[in-house]
C-alpha cells in the first residue's frame, strides 16, 4: 500500500526563521504530490503540487517544495516564517495508475510561529 | 462559482440517530470524495464516486453509506450514529480531464455524536 509520512506532528519556529516541513512517500512509481494547508476551523487549501517536469515547485504565500526521487521526499520550505503561517500542513499523494485518483494523506504537521 | 459546499456546518446527534450530509459542487467535476478528519490521523477516505450513479469504498467505509444520483451532489449517510463517528467530515471533488489535478475541498461538517 502506498503511504505518505510526515516527520514531526508539531514544529515550532521563530518569526523570520526558516520553515522546513518534511514529507516522504513510499512508491516505486513517482506519484503526484501535494501540500495542503488548513487554518483553524477551515477546509484544506492547496499550497502547491508536483506532477511532472521541474522538481522545484513554487506555491502560494512564499512556500516551495522540491521533489527528490532518490530520497522519495517532497519537503516544504519557506525562507522566513510569518505569524500568519501558523496552521496545520498536510502532504498528500496520488498515483497516475490509480484510476480513482485517491489521495493518500500524511498525518499532518502543526506549525507554530513564535513571535 | 461557489466551489464545493457542504450542508450542514455543524450537527449534534444522539447515538442511534441517523442523518445525511450533503456535498454539492458547481465545477462539473467527475469524481467526488468523502473524508473524515480526526486529530493525529490526517484525512481518511470513507467513500468516493467516479461518476453519477457509481460509488466505491475507501479506507474507512463501515457505518456509512453514500449516493450520487446527480453529478453535482454526493450524499453521505449515517444510518445509526455512534460516538466513534464524531469527527470533521470533508467533501472533495476533482476533474480528471488533466492528470495531476488537485482535489478541491469543502469547508467541512463538524459532527458530534453523544
Amino acid at each position: 500500500a502506498q503511504s505518505v509520512t510526515q516527520l514531526g506532528s508539531h514544529v515550532s519556529v521563530s518569526e523570520g526563521a526558516l520553515v522546513l516541513l518534511r514529507c516522504n512517500y513510499s512508491s516505486s512509481v513517482p506519484p503526484y504530490l501535494f501540500w495542503y494547508v488548513q487554518y483553524p476551523n477551515q477546509g484544506l487549501q492547496l499550497l502547491l503540487k508536483y506532477t511532472t517536469g521541474a522538481t522545484l515547485v513554487k506555491g502560494i504565500n512564499g512556500f516551495e517544495a522540491e521533489f527528490k526521487k532518490s530520497e522519495t521526499s517532497f519537503h516544504l520550505t519557506k525562507p522566513s516564517a510569518h505569524m500568519s503561517d501558523a496552521a496545520e500542513y498536510f502532504c498528500a499523494g496520488t498515483y497516475s495508475g490509480a484510476g480513482s485518483y485517491q489521495l493518500t494523506f500524511g498525518k499532518g504537521t502543526k506549525l507554530s510561529v513564535i513571535p | 462559482n461557489a466551489g464545493v459546499t457542504q450542508t450542514p456546518k455543524f450537527r449534534v446527534l444522539k447515538t442511534g440517530q441517523s442523518m445525511t450530509l450533503l456535498c454539492a459542487q458547481d465545477m462539473n467535476h467527475e469524481y467526488m470524495y468523502w473524508y473524515r478528519q480526526d486529530p493525529g490521523m490526517g484525512l481518511r477516505l470513507i467513500h468516493y464516486s467516479v461518476g453519477e450513479g457509481t460509488t466505491a469504498k475507501g479506507e474507512v467505509p463501515d457505518g456509512y453509506n453514500v449516493s450520487r444520483l446527480k453529478k453535482q451532489n454526493f450524499l453521505l449517510g449515517l444510518e445509526s450514529a455512534a460516538p466513534s463517528q464524531t469527527s470533521v467530515y470533508f467533501c472533495a471533488s476533482i476533474t480528471v480531464q488533466r492528470a495531476g489535478n488537485e482535489q478541491f475541498f469543502g469547508p467541512g461538517t463538524r459532527l458530534t455524536v453523544l
